[in-house]
């Protein structure tokens, strides 16, 4: 049971580019949303996270879109840049009365490629 | 502010035979995670600690233990391994809130 999908394995773009990467989740108790980028024998490295309260958050170059109806998320890289070329997975969790979000569920990551 | 720090960074171990791995948290970190990576499964939620207690827990055989001591470093053991065990094991910590796990760079197992 895959309760977060990227459907996408990989992704090419162009440098100065926009690179949008896409997430569904099916959990609705799902309330708070990550993006996270790995490269090759490093751990994940957090880029941004939504609250499902919201439907925005920008950071910097970043910015995440959230859809609830839709049970949807996205990451806008703009623009991309060639060392942004990494595997980058969206993860959901919700806090079940607890006080932190240690249990992420992550989905299978999209390659990106972002071209000189 | 040092990282979430795994030791050992590679371990190859025999079938059967057991392992315990480590993780130090960021300093003031009290909630730690471990997640197993394999190319078929993905990332997989192990367990949590936080004040060393076990806070959640995934799905995953009893061969899979954990435990976190009082100054928040945490260890994972697995008995009686297999070769479906071959795995990048990481550990991840966070603060209070609504505050994002930050992982380690993982122990890589490999089980022969």
């Amino acid at each position: 049971d895959q309760q977060v999908k990227q459907n996408s394995p990989s992704l090419s773009v162009q440098e100065g580019r926009i690179s949008i990467l896409n997430c569904d989740y099916t959990n609705s108790m799902f309330d708070y949303f990550l993006w996270y980028k790995k490269y090759p024998a490093e751990g994940p490295t957090f880029l941004i996270s939504i609250s499902s309260i919201k439907d925005k958050n920008e950071d910097g170059r970043f910015t995440v879109f959230l859809n609830k109806s839709a049970k949807h998320l996205s990451l806008h890289i703009v623009p991309s840049q060639p060392g942004d070329s990494a595997v980058y997975f969206c993860a959901a969790t919700f806090n079940a009365g607890g006080t932190s979000y240690g249990k992420l569920t992550f989905g299978q990551g999209t390659i990106l490629t972002v071209h000189p | 502010k040092a990282g979430v720090t795994q030791t050992p960074r590679y371990l190859i171990k025999t079938r059967g035979q057991q392992v315990t791995l480590s993780c130090s948290p960021i300093s003031g970190h009290r909630s730690v995670s471990w997640y197993q990576q394999t190319p078929g499964q993905g990332l997989q939620f192990l367990f949590e600690y936080f004040s060393e207690t076990q806070r959640n827990k995934g799905n995953f055989p009893g061969r899979f233990s954990g435990r976190q001591f009082s100054n928040s470093r945490s260890e994972m053991n697995v008995s009686t391994l297999e070769l479906g065990d071959s795995a990048l094991y990481l550990c991840a910590s966070s603060g209070q809130g609504n505050s994002p796990l930050h992982f380690g760079n993982g122990t890589r197992l490999t089980v022969t």
